[in-house]
C-alpha cells in the first residue's frame, strides 16, 4: 500500500518556540494532503486541508496564523505550530491522497502517516 | 455536531469468534465509507471502504456492510484474532470538494485468546 511518512515521530519544545512537522507521500504524489490532531482518547479532528501550490484550507475554529501550512511539492506539506503553548500539546498526523487516482475520476483512499507526537513543556 | 457516531466506546469479542463494529452518519451527502484500524501512537492504517452504490464489500476476514437507508454501516471481523485488538475508526466523505474525512470517535477492540 501508499506510504506516508512524518518526521520528527516525537518532540518536545519549550513554551513560545515554533515546532516543523514534516509529512511525505513516499511512493505516490499527493495535490492534497491533509492534518489531523487527536487529543488522548477521542477522534481525530481535520485541522486543514493542504493544497499544493495553493493555501491551506483550514476548519472552523483553526487559528491558521498558529498553525502554518505550506504544500510547497507534490510529495511535501510541512506544519509549523509557531509559538507553542502547552496547550497545544497533542498527537498530530497528516494523511495524502493519490493524485493519479483523483485525477482519474476515483475515490482515492487517504493513506496516514504514523503521526508526531508534541509536548510543549 | 457529530456526523459520523460510533456509539459503542469499547468491544470485547473471544479469539475465533465475529467482531461485528457499528458506525452510523447523519450526512446523507457522505457517499464514501472507509473504515480504518488504529494501535496507540501510531497512524491509521486503512482497512476498507465502501462506495454507497453498493451496499457490501470483502476483503479476506473483514466485510463493511452499508445501509443507507439507516444510514448504518458496520464492519465485521471473522474469525477475529488477537492482533485485531485496536481502535477502528469509521469516516466517511462526500463527493465533492477536497473529499477530506469526517470520523467517528472509535471503538476499541479487544480479542480474548
Amino acid at each position: 500500500g501508499a506510504v506516508v511518512s512524518q518526521h520528527p515521530s516525537r518532540v518536545i519544545c519549550k513554551s513560545g518556540t515554533s515546532v516543523k512537522i514534516e509529512c511525505r507521500s513516499l511512493d505516490f504524489q499527493a495535490t492534497t494532503m491533509f492534518w489531523y490532531r487527536q487529543f488522548p482518547k477521542k477522534s481525530l479532528m481535520l485541522m486543514a486541508t493542504s493544497n499544493e501550490g495553493s493555501k491551506a484550507t483550514y476548519e472552523q475554529g483553526v487559528e491558521k496564523d498558529k498553525f502554518l501550512i505550506n504544500h510547497a511539492s507534490l510529495t511535501l506539506s510541512t506544519l509549523t505550530v509557531t509559538s507553542a503553548h502547552p496547550e497545544d500539546s497533542s498527537f498530530y498526523i497528516c494523511s495524502a491522497r493519490d493524485w493519479a487516482v483523483g485525477l482519474a475520476g476515483g475515490r482515492s483512499t487517504q493513506y496516514f502517516g504514523p503521526g508526531t507526537r508534541l509536548t510543549v513543556l | 455536531d457529530q456526523q459520523v457516531k460510533q456509539n459503542s466506546p469499547s468491544l470485547s469479542v473471544q479469539e475465533g469468534r465475529i467482531s461485528i463494529l457499528n458506525c452510523d452518519y447523519t450526512n446523507s451527502m457522505f457517499d464514501y465509507f472507509l473504515w480504518y484500524k488504529k494501535y496507540p501512537a501510531e497512524g491509521p492504517t486503512f482497512l476498507i471502504s465502501i462506495s454507497s452504490i453498493k451496499d457490501k464489500n470483502e476483503d479476506g476476514r473483514f466485510t463493511v456492510f452499508l445501509n443507507k437507508s439507516a444510514k448504518h454501516l458496520s464492519l465485521h471481523i471473522v474469525p477475529s484474532q488477537p492482533g485485531d485488538s485496536a481502535v477502528y475508526f469509521c469516516a466517511a466523505s462526500e463527493a465533492q470538494g477536497a473529499q477530506k474525512l469526517v470520523f467517528g470517535q472509535g471503538t476499541r477492540l479487544t480479542i480474548n485468546p
